[in-house]
């Protein structure tokens, strides 16, 4: 599997904003999935995106992917302090293992 | 749904000792296990993969001496620090590839060497 590199690594915002972040890519893809990671936690599957989809929502995920630009970006509307995670993207390939980059660090203030 | 669990959630010891992770997958087999590290705000890193009957492979600066892996059934893997460290000290993640979201992770065990 590739890595993929999340931006901005660090993102603050106020609760009931929306967060927007972004993941690039190098090679082509199969799928792309983001992950979740509470502090001091394992990692939680949010969503799946296939190669041949541009836009896919999940309650109050969306995200978008654009092969030409190999990059996909996650928003979460109407953020809760719950929110409040490391994210992460990661494009699979077979089994091989999932590689992760650095994230996003979205702190959602109350 | 399918569930990855680690045992122990924590654990401090001291220099020198070894200590045992366990990595199950509850509901589904696991031919194939993945262990992780993650150092404080940083990303995961890829230890080493779990092979059911098989020896493990390890990555690159990953010591094989120092971080022994078992996959002893089709649900179970474990990772034993011996000797362990205060630059051992990290947390560990497993996970278990699956066919609908590709892998399943574990929560995690916090390791804490004094």
């Amino acid at each position: 599997s590739q890595q993929g590199e999340e931006d901005p690594q660090a993102l603050s915002i106020q609760e009931g904003e929306n967060a927007t972040m972004n993941c690039s890519y190098k090679t082509s893809i199969n799928n792309l999935q983001w992950y979740r990671q509470n502090s001091g936690r394992g990692l939680v599957h949010l969503i799946l995106i296939r190669s041949n989809e541009r836009e896919k929502h999940s309650g109050r995920l969306r995200v978008t992917l654009d092969t030409s630009k190999k990059s996909s970006s996650l928003l979460i509307t109407a953020s809760r302090a719950a929110d409040t995670a490391s994210y992460f993207c990661a494009m699979p390939s077979g089994n091989t293992p999932l590689v992760f980059g650095k994230g996003t660090r979205l702190s959602v203030i109350a | 749904g399918a569930v990855v669990s680690q045992h122990p959630s924590w654990v401090i010891c001291k220099s020198g000792t070894s200590v045992k992770i366990e990595c199950r997958s509850l509901d589904f087999q696991a031919t194939t296990m993945f262990w992780y590290r993650q150092f404080p705000k940083q990303s995961l890193m890829l230890m080493a993969t779990s092979n059911e009957g098989s020896k493990a492979t390890y990555e690159q600066g990953v010591e094989k001496d120092k971080f022994l892996i078992n996959h002893a059934s089709l649900t179970l893997s474990t990772l034993t620090v011996t000797s362990a460290h205060p630059e051992d000290s990290s947390f560990y993640i497993c996970s278990a590839p699956s066919k609908v979201v590709t892998q399943y992770f574990g929560p995690g065990t916090r390791l804490t060497v004094l």
